[in-house]
Parts: C-alpha cells; structure tokens; sequence
C-alpha cells in the first residue's frame, strides 16, 4: 500500500516569493492534515480536512498561508509571500477518520522549505 | 488544556543497553497517548498508542510504555538498544474535546533525540 506522498521534498525560494506544497494522502483516508515542524520542535498542526471541508485551521495564519482539499483527495498548501521565518518542514499526514481521538496519522516525508 | 513534555531533547545509550525515553502529560480528562518515531529525512512513524485499554502498550521494533495514571507518565522503553533506533521520538496528546473541531487532533511534544553508540 502506498504511503502518504509529498512534493516537493526540497524548496528554497526568497523572501516575498509564493510557494505551494502538495499532498496526496493514503487511499480511503479521509480525514488530511497539515503540519509545519519547526528546527528541533515537534510537528505545529496547520490545519485538518474531513473529506474537503476544513474542519479546524484555527492554526493557520491566513494572511499568508492557504490551502485547498478539492475532492477530498489531494491537498495544496500554499504560502504568498513567504517570509524567512517560513522555513521549516511541511508534514501531511492522513486518516481513516474513523476513529475520533485514537485514529492513527500516517505521515508523508515532508517538504523542506529554506526562504533566503 | 492538554501538553506533553518531554524530559531531555538528547539521550544517548550504549547498544544493547537500556532505552527510556521520558514523557510526561497534562490533561484533564483520561488521555489517548502516542509515541512516533522520525528517522532522518523521513515523516513520522507510529510506534505504539495508549487508548485506555492495557496500561502497558506493547509497539514495534521492541518498544513499549506504561501509561501511569498517578505519575502522569507516558515513558517509552526498549530492552536492548540496536543502533537502528537512532532517531527522533515524539510523545503526543490526543485533543478529546472538540472546540473549533478539534477532537482528534494531536499535540506533540519537542522530541527526543535518541544516539546509539557501538
């Protein structure tokens, strides 16, 4: 069974250019979130989707930062205009959504962001 | 509000030695607990998941916690440490109560970087 797939691994923009990650999560899970890790810190959540409707992004800075879950698969995270303190690791992760608080996250591998 | 802390942001062990990993929780109301492992350059891995069944949860790669409800104390041990085990581990919380949709969302600790040494 495939994993939980990102692209790009690796971004390096400069500041005040727009970047997007995208996300596409294990088959049959409904429920997608995105994380932003921090250098030495545990994952941040950005926001959650259950199917395309994005149940909490209280969490994610909406002057900057967007994202899009069209159809309930696929996810677009997108950051314009990115500034310095943006560098960080982007985590998407999903679920089954079925299992309230104890439903297991499956984690893609990340995008790296480096803003110069 | 529910947190985790982790006590110690680098252990390092002795292959074949001892493996504990330190987390302890807030929480007001009975916790959901998880334990993830992150190798480098790579997502997070699920290692074991407290969720108020047995108090001692038994994951893979040998790993196992015992949740300790007096002690509010999630640790993570493993017998004998393989030099395959370096890597980060993160204790998180479960968010139980669904304010803005939040239930089920999870709140990591800072992790803890594990070294294995020949």
């Amino acid at each position: 069974e495939a994993g939980v797939v990102q692209s790009p691994r690796y971004k390096i923009i400069e500041k005040k250019q727009p970047v997007a990650f995208w996300c596409n999560p294990i088959s049959g899970h409904n429920t997608l979130y995105w994380y932003r890790q921090n250098l030495g810190q545990g994952p941040e959540l950005l926001i959650r989707y259950e199917n395309e409707e994005a149940v909490d992004d209280s969490q994610l800075p909406k002057d900057r930062f967007s994202a899009e879950r069209l159809k309930g698969v696929d996810s677009t995270l997108k950051i314009q205009p990115a500034e310095l303190g943006d560098s960080a690791v982007y985590l998407c992760a999903s679920s089954l959504g079925l299992a309230g608080p104890t439903d297991t996250q499956y984690f893609g591998p990340g995008t790296r962001l480096t803003v110069l | 509000a529910q947190s985790v802390t982790q006590l110690g942001s680098h252990v390092s062990v002795s292959e074949g030695a001892l493996v504990l990993l330190r987390c302890n929780y807030s929480s007001s109301v009975p916790p959901y607990l998880f334990w993830y492992v992150q190798y480098p350059n790579q997502g997070l891995q699920l290692l074991l998941k407290y969720t108020s069944a047995a108090t001692l949860v038994k994951g893979i790669n040998g790993f196992e916690a015992e949740f300790k409800k007096s002690e509010t104390s999630f640790h993570l041990t493993k017998p004998s440490a393989h030099m395959s085990d370096a890597a980060e581990y993160f204790c998180a919380v479960s968010i139980l109560l669904n304010y803005g949709g939040s239930q089920g969302n999870l709140i990591f600790g800072k992790g803890t970087k594990l070294s294995v040494k020949p």
